[in-house]
């Protein structure tokens, strides 16, 4: 199994600032993802983090909204920038294990507010 | 991606069996059926996935249909702690094609 810390956990923001969140984990894995879970919602996912290269953007969501850099392969970061209070929402980092059992393993999530 | 379809909610009395269904009518050959279950305030936890034959573990069992086109997650003992939102996700276990599309799931309560 795979263990996912994320930083956050959880903080209010001001309309118009940029918040980075981070997800550390415990050991390599191959993909990391990032969903976004609105109040309500099922999750979304924003994107997929590959280590070296720029991220893989699902339809809505775009590098200057969603930054995110994946330096190696345990640790990712999340930015979202100029926020409004629509982008409050829970934040996830999802992994997949070595192991390619077909486990996807997800953090405990960042909840940000935007006032 | 292929598109599974789930009742929005169920409810079930507790230490019961629990038969959670979902239908995906449009499977490829190349994917595999996966359930994740979110608790309340966490993050997605994996349940089962299989690709043809039934599956079971410490969890739950799952129940594939012979054409694939459906499935049933059988939760044995339905306990307080089984109260969480359950997915159905079809997976391309194709290197690359890794990720996971949530749809809406199922709102599962369990009645003490």
């Amino acid at each position: 199994s795979a263990v996912i810390s994320q930083k956050p956990s959880r903080d209010i923001c001001q309309r118009g600032t940029s918040l980075t969140i981070q997800c550390q984990v415990d050991s390599q894995v191959t993909m990391m993802f990032w969903y976004r879970q609105q109040p309500g919602q099922s999750l979304t996912l924003i994107a997929t983090a590959n280590q070296g290269s720029e991220a893989t953007y699902e339809s809505g969501f775009v590098i200057d909204k969603f930054p995110i850099s994946r330096p190696n392969l345990t640790f990712s970061t999340l930015t979202v920038s100029n926020m409004s209070p629509e982008d409050s929402s829970i934040y996830l980092c999802s992994v997949s294990g070595l192991a390619n059992t077909g486990e996807l393993f997800f953090g405990e999530g960042s909840r940000l507010t935007v006032l | 991606d292929a598109k599974t379809t789930q009742p929005n909610s169920m409810e079930s009395n507790e230490e019961e069996p629990v038969h959670l269904p979902c239908n995906h009518s449009t499977i490829s050959g190349t994917d595999y059926i996966h359930w994740y279950r979110q608790l309340p305030s966490q993050g997605p936890e994996y349940v089962i996935h299989g690709l043809t034959s039934n599956v079971n573990n410490r969890m739950a069992s799952l129940a594939i249909a012979e054409d694939r086109k459906s499935s049933t997650l059988i939760l044995h003992r339905a306990t307080l702690r089984d109260a969480a939102v359950y997915y159905c996700i079809l997976r391309d276990n194709n290197f690359g094609n890794e990720k996971l599309t949530f749809g809406t799931g199922t709102r599962l309560t369990i009645i003490p």
